[in-house]
């Protein structure tokens, strides 16, 4: 089955840095890459997804690489702002109905005022 | 607002009840919904697929007759976990997806399960 890695698992930046999380995932067949960042005691919330037909996506200040070739991903914040802290997961899917998601180990972000 | 409704959000009991906890598609029809299971600073980890009109497919280390899954309707499945113990103590958390619109899983807000 799919297995997905991700590091670091702590991240501490200054406020306005960038912060970088990458994944790596063991399945070709995986073709749906989530990003969620779930706060303590909450639900995740999906902050961007990246399909394999893209290599990268952005929006406004976060943004998203895929290198199917390698299978790895990546979640670049840019900016950072205090809110940025949370724990972030990185995750993969086959994408189609009913798939099931798998997800990293996360990255529990600290932002440095 | 909310697509998927999770209830109850927090439980505490005695060791050896049994709980269930109940995931619903608010606005959309879900045949299949995914349970999760999140220890304290871990990561989610899937422990069922609930499929409607059908039987669960669970992960693997996954006991199927201590977590009952039914998934008896296309907006509702229900996790209980039977005759609990300290450590089934976890936050649980379902997901579901609204195929027809093709749109991101939703996740319910979770359920604190604190066992005594």
């Amino acid at each position: 089955g799919e297995n997905v890695e991700q590091h670091p698992s702590t991240l501490s930046v200054q406020e306005g840095d960038s912060a970088v999380i990458k994944c790596t995932y063991s399945d070709s067949a995986s073709n749906y890459f989530p990003w969620y960042k779930q706060e303590l005691g909450k639900r995740p919330q999906l902050i961007i997804d990246i399909r394999s037909n893209v290599g990268e996506k952005k929006d406004q200040r976060i943004a998203v690489t895929l290198n199917k070739t390698a299978k790895h991903f990546s979640l670049h914040i840019t900016e950072t702002q205090p809110e940025d802290s949370a724990v972030y997961f990185c995750a993969a899917s086959k994408g189609s109905s009913a798939s099931k998601i798998i997800f990293g180990s996360g990255t529990r972000l600290s932002i440095r005022p | 607002g909310a697509v998927v409704s999770q209830h109850p959000s927090r439980v505490i009991c005695k060791s050896g009840t049994s709980v269930k906890i109940e995931c619903r598609s608010l606005d959309f029809q879900a045949t299949t919904m995914f349970w999760y299971r999140q220890f304290p600073k871990q990561s989610l980890m899937l422990m069922a697929t609930s499929n409607e009109g059908s039987k669960a497919t669970y992960e693997q280390g996954v006991e199927k007759d201590k977590f009952l899954i039914n998934h008896a309707s296309l907006t509702l499945s229900t996790l209980t976990v039977t005759s609990a113990h300290p450590e089934d103590s976890s936050f649980y958390i379902c997901s579901a997806e609204d195929s027809v619109r093709n749109q991101p899983q939703h996740f319910g807000d979770g359920t604190r399960l604190s066992i005594l």
